[in-house]
């Protein structure tokens, strides 16, 4: 197991395009959290899943973003009518499920609105 | 809601000397974790150390530990020897522990460390 993949790990798009990225966590971990990160700046926490419910939110989440983790495995991330303000390093992590759990992550998708 | 505060935006020592970063939280939870991550340039967020509220005993691995102080609501992180692949910005974190499970992390801005040869 390599750990957390992400894919794409860049994307340019132009503003009011939709974008979709991609978080394969390590295999049998059950949780799965998405972060945001600007530059100069701390991660900032998206939502999170357990397997394929998604349990919680953050009010940065607004109604253009929706996350999925179908089956429970791999999650997508998408944004639509993107916005300048929207550029930033998509993280993904990923935690066993148990208690006290560290959290895993991958190496991001950077994301640039023109 | 918890804050994560890192008032050193940035620090700079020499190869092999002993480093201290600064992270302070402000919470009204009992149960938490707090964390040190790294990131180094272009790479990704890697676990650094962790320490559960819980214990009084400060947690160790290899040249890092931790001085936490819960009722300062303080946890900074010592690094000894440093080394050039030190060099990286540390993110302090905190996640509270609450019923049915872990939540997401709430991240300090960072301090970016630098050692020079």
């Amino acid at each position: 197991d390599t750990g957390v993949s992400q894919d794409p790990r860049h994307k340019i798009t132009k503003r009011g395009q939709n974008v979709t990225f991609r978080c394969d966590p390590i295999s049998e971990h059950n949780r799965l959290y998405w972060y945001r990160q600007t530059l100069g700046q701390g991660p900032e926490f998206l939502t999170y899943f357990q397997n394929e419910a998604q349990l919680e939110k953050s009010r940065l989440l607004s109604d253009r973003f929706s996350a999925e983790r179908p089956k429970g495995s791999f999650s997508t991330l998408e944004i639509q009518r993107t916005e300048q303000g929207d550029s930033a390093m998509y993280l993904c992590a990923s935690s066993p499920g148990h208690g006290g759990d560290t959290q895993y992550f991958g190496p991001g998708t950077r994301l640039t609105v023109l | 809601a918890q804050t994560v505060t890192q008032s050193q935006p940035e620090m700079s020592v020499q190869e092999a000397e002993t480093v201290t970063l600064s992270c302070t939280y402000d919470t009204s939870e009992s149960n938490y974790y707090l964390f040190w991550y790294k990131q180094p340039p272009s790479r990704q967020m890697i676990l650094v150390i962790r320490q559960e509220a819980y214990k009084q005993q400060n947690a160790t691995e290899n040249r890092f530990s931790v001085n936490f102080q819960k009722a300062a609501k303080s946890f900074s992180l010592k690094i000894s020897d440093s080394q050039l692949g030190d060099t990286a910005m540390y993110f302090c974190a905190f996640m509270k522990r609450g019923r049915g499970g872990a939540d997401g992390l709430t991240f300090g801005k960072g301090t970016h460390l630098i050692i020079q040869p």
